[in-house]
């Protein structure tokens, strides 16, 4: 069974430019998180979608993040316009079920650049 | 607020000495404790999870965690350290009814031949 798989798994961009990483979770994982490791500091959590809706996006930082999950699949993160400080590691997790104590799974993380 | 801390920045072993990796929480409620472990350029690995019954849980790798509410800890053990246990390791909780983890800091943990 395949795990979460994110994309691109390494960007480098320019400040201003725009960037879009793309998450499949597990198959069958109604649950879908994003999480964010910046500067080396803790990994903090940005949102979560329960199929295709947002039911929780308390974590996101500012308007310059969009999420997306249409169809309730694979979701998106895009980044526009970057900043330097958005440069770090985004983790993209799923997991099934409604109950809290279920296993959070997390793919292998994208890790963006900004210059 | 709701925290995780990690007290160590690094652990430090030699090869075939039992590791702890410690990790305290401060929470409202019962909560649900995780540890994750972060290889080189890797994602996050789920070793095991603390929900309820027995205090001792064992997961991957020969890794296991003791919950303890007195203390409000759940520490990382294992009996004999490999070297390629060398890895970044996060300790994590989410309280019943919500889907958000908090994490600690991390705490890197590298074993010596």
């Amino acid at each position: 069974e395949a795990g979460v798989t994110q994309f691109p798994s390494h960007s480098v961009i320019e400040k201003g430019q725009t960037v879009t990483l793309r998450c499949d979770p597990i198959s069958g994982h109604d649950n879908l998180y994003w999480y964010r490791r910046v500067m080396g500091k803790e990994i903090k959590f940005l949102l979560h979608f329960v199929k295709e809706s947002k039911q929780d996006e308390s974590g996101m930082p500012n308007n310059r993040f969009l999420a997306e999950r249409t169809g309730g699949t694979y979701s998106t993160l895009k980044v526009q316009p970057a900043e330097l400080e958005d440069s770090g590691v985004y983790f993209c997790a799923s997991s099934q079920g409604q109950f809290s104590g279920n296993t959070i799974y997390f793919g292998e993380g994208s890790w963006l650049t900004v210059v | 607020a709701q925290s995780v801390a990690q007290p160590e920045d690094q652990v430090n072993v030699a090869e075939g000495n039992p590791l702890t990796v410690k990790c305290t929480y401060s929470v409202s409620g019962n909560p649900y404790l995780f540890w994750y472990v972060q290889y080189p350029n890797r994602g996050l690995q789920f070793l095991l999870k603390y929900i309820t019954g027995d205090n001792l849980v064992k997961g991957s790798y020969g890794f296991e965690a003791e919950f303890n509410k007195s203390q409000t800890s759940f520490h990382l053990k294992k009996p004999s350290a490999l070297v390629s246990d060398s890895a970044l390791y996060f300790c994590a909780v989410i309280l019943g009814g919500y889907n958000k983890l908090i994490f600690g800091a991390g705490t890197r943990l590298a074993v010596h031949p």
